[in-house]
């Protein structure tokens, strides 16, 4: 089983729909949880972080639920900016900090 | 004024070939890692150096060096190349511990080298 699983998609969506990602992770002991987001052939950028409470940056919402291990993020309202695959991404300290990367969900906002 | 820089972008080799693969950060980090992301497109972390000394080091073939002559420079050489050796490597940084003002522990990524063996 990956360590961080996602569904790859793609995900073709209209624009100005809302789309939703979910993403579980494996180990129970991780720590912080973030959403990356990869634009095609190049690097991954920070999108979000996510806490417990749930959090909301603009159109994006983005929720933890440690019980279930489990991570979603919302995009409401989406642009054809949003176009890009999304990392979950679980960070995990045992003395060194990691990143665990998903496979990333392939993202597509058609006009 | 880029914050992580990598070079070559491109790097097309035949396999047996020895190269290397150069990153600077100037964002003042402690911390540098080095990434692969396959034709898959799933981003693996190989190595992480703390001020300069290794911190991680994933199963990775010894046939991949890092070499960090100081914290702002993380360097990997790679030996013998093999076709599966064909990906993106990404270079990143980061200040661990420390708030870097939009999130905790946020790693800045550079464009990545796309590697191709041939």
């Amino acid at each position: 089983r990956k360590e961080v699983e996602q569904d790859p998609g793609p995900f073709n969506v209209p624009e100005g729909a809302t789309v939703a990602f979910n993403c579980t992770y494996s180990n129970s002991a991780s720590q912080s949880f973030f959403w990356y987001r990869q634009d095609c052939r190049k690097e991954p950028k920070l999108l979000m972080s996510v806490y417990s409470s749930g959090n909301e940056d603009g159109r994006f919402t983005a929720q933890l639920n440690r019980a279930s291990q489990y991570i979603s993020l919302l995009i409401r309202d989406s642009k054809l900016s949003d176009s890009a695959t999304y990392l979950c991404v679980v960070l995990t300290n045992f003395g060194n900090e990691k990143l665990t990367f998903g496979t990333g969900t392939r993202l597509t906002i058609i006009p | 004024d880029t914050a992580v820089s990598q070079t070559p972008k491109y790097l097309v080799t035949q396999m047996g070939n020895d190269k290397s693969i150069k990153c600077e950060q100037n964002l003042g980090h402690d911390t540098m890692y080095w990434y692969k992301q396959d034709s898959k497109k799933f981003l693996k972390i190989m190595f992480s150096y703390n001020n300069k000394e290794l911190i991680i080091n994933e199963t990775v073939p010894n046939r991949f060096s890092p070499k960090s002559p100081d914290k702002a420079h993380l360097n990997l050489h790679i030996n013998s190349l093999e076709l599966g050796d064909s990906a993106v490597y990404f270079c990143a940084s980061s200040h661990p511990g420390q708030g870097t003002g939009r999130s905790y522990n946020e790693q800045f990524f550079g464009p990545g080298t796309r590697l191709t063996v041939l």
